[in-house]
């Protein structure tokens, strides 16, 4: 039984440019979080999907978007990279809500724009 | 809004210690509370978990928390550390309407062997 997988695992990118990061649910969940984690910080969370919908959002700007597919799976995207977006990204799954069932985190995806 | 506090960034103990990190959440209704572990080089991963009930909740791995509901507290303890347990810990909460986990920003625990 697969976990959270998450594409790719290492990424570097150049200021202004754009990046899309993807995560693959683990098996029987429909609720995919992504959390952004700076380094020396606890994760931040940015938004979570549920039926292909944003139903949650956390304080980042617009510049940070998503997409979750009838799968389940999900697309984060970030467009006009800054430095200050190198962190490891990660993606959580979970059954409905994250209050009736444990989050099942992925091992992220290292996100360095210089 | 809810936020977590963790009061230790750095923690260093030998092997055989007791441990107990501290983590308070600022909510005042009704909360789930957890505690997230993240070994060197692996992905996050749920210790133990707080919904309603008992207040001492049991994890893996021999640890427990205690929810203090007055202190707004769910302090995480184990009896006598190993040195396996040298990870980061994040306490998280998750309160009211919404359906998103907040998490503190951890404490890296360092056991000497």
């Amino acid at each position: 039984d697969a976990g959270v997988t998450q594409s790719p695992t290492h990424l570097i990118k150049t200021r202004g440019q754009q990046v899309t990061l993807r995560c693959s649910p683990k098996s029987g969940h429909d609720t995919v979080s992504w959390y952004q984690q700076a380094l020396g910080q606890g994760p931040q969370f940015i938004f979570q999907y549920y039926e292909e919908e944003e139903r949650q959002r956390g304080n980042f700007p617009d510049r940070f978007s998503g997409h979750q597919f009838p799968n389940y799976s999900s697309e984060l995207n970030v467009n006009a990279l800054l430095l200050g977006d190198s962190a490891l990204y990660l993606c959580a799954s979970s059954l409905g809500a994250p209050s009736g069932e444990k989050l099942f985190f992925g091992s992220g995806t290292q996100l360095s724009v210089l | 809004a809810q936020s977590v506090s963790q009061h230790n960034h750095h923690v260093i103990l030998s092997e055989a210690a007791s441990l107990e990190l501290g983590c308070n959440y600022s909510y005042g209704g009704t909360v789930n509370l957890f505690w997230y572990v993240q070994y060197p080089g692996q992905h996050l991963q749920l210790l133990l978990k707080y919904f309603s009930g008992d207040p001492l909740v049991k994890g893996i791995k021999g640890f427990e928390a205690e929810f203090i509901k007055s202190k707004f507290s769910f302090n995480l303890r184990k009896p006598s550390v190993q040195w396996s347990d040298t990870a980061e810990y994040f306490c998280a909460v998750l309160g009211g309407r919404d359906d998103k986990i907040i998490f503190g920003k951890g404490t890296r625990l360092h056991i000497l062997p």
